[in-house]
């Protein structure tokens, strides 16, 4: 239980595009959705916190019209990168909560590349 | 404000030798702790979680830590290191910030293992 998906896995765009990446829940409904980006060889830094139904919730420093998060179902988050430049390339991670839960589940990752 | 240390970015051991990456956390209420292992180019995956109860805690693939108060770590062991157990882990804290339990990763340590 508890499986977590991402789409795709890995994306390669040139400058000046959007990226779109979804994260599911497959088998459980998640109220709250979690965005992360990871550089090389750095650790999870969280980018927002989407609750479903509610605009997102973005960290200190994170672009809200640059990182565009909506969580319109209990099962479905997207995640994307407007205009996106070479320093937007990164790992990007969504987890996965459920009402009621205190643990975060994680999907695998896309790995975002911006030529 | 939450915070977590991992003391030791880079940690070698022999193969079969004891494996003691560490975790230290500051929190204003009890926290909630986990410990995750990442692989290359992939998500994270849970190895094992205190929330409350026993503070002596057990994982998957033998490892486990012990939550203790009083020093404010959450140290991970696992008696005999395997050459599978080589990856990057990642200490987290979380805490109930009105119900998003929000997690701070530890800025992560990588585990070698020498044959």
């Amino acid at each position: 239980g508890a499986v977590v998906s991402q789409h795709p896995s890995r994306v390669i765009c040139k400058s000046g595009t959007s990226v779109k990446i979804e994260c599911r829940s497959l088998d459980f409904q998640a109220t709250t959705m979690f965005w992360y980006r990871q550089f090389p060889k750095q650790s999870l830094m969280l980018m927002a916190t989407s609750n479903e139904g509610s605009k997102a919730t973005y960290e200190q420093g994170v672009e809200k019209d640059k990182f565009l998060i909506n969580h319109a179902s209990l099962t479905l988050s997207t995640l994307t990168v407007t205009s996106a430049h070479p320093e937007d390339s990164s790992f990007y991670i969504c987890s996965a909560k459920a009402s009621g839960g205190n643990e975060q589940f994680f999907g695998p990752g896309t790995r975002l590349t911006v030529l | 404000a939450q915070s977590v240390t991992q003391l030791g970015s880079h940690v070698s051991v022999s193969e079969g030798a004891l494996v003691l990456l560490r975790c230290n956390y500051s929190s204003s209420v009890p926290p909630y702790l986990f410990w995750y292992v990442q692989y290359p180019n992939q998500g994270l995956q849970l190895l094992l979680k205190y929330t409350t109860g026993a503070t002596l805690v057990k994982g998957i693939n033998g490892f486990e830590a012990e939550f203790k108060k009083s020093e404010t770590s959450f140290h991970l062991t696992k008696p005999s290191a395997h050459m599978s157990d080589a990856a990057e882990y990642f200490c987290a804290v979380s805490e109930d910030t009105s119900g998003t339990y929000k997690y701070i990763f530890g800025t992560g340590t990588r585990l070698k293992v020498l044959a």
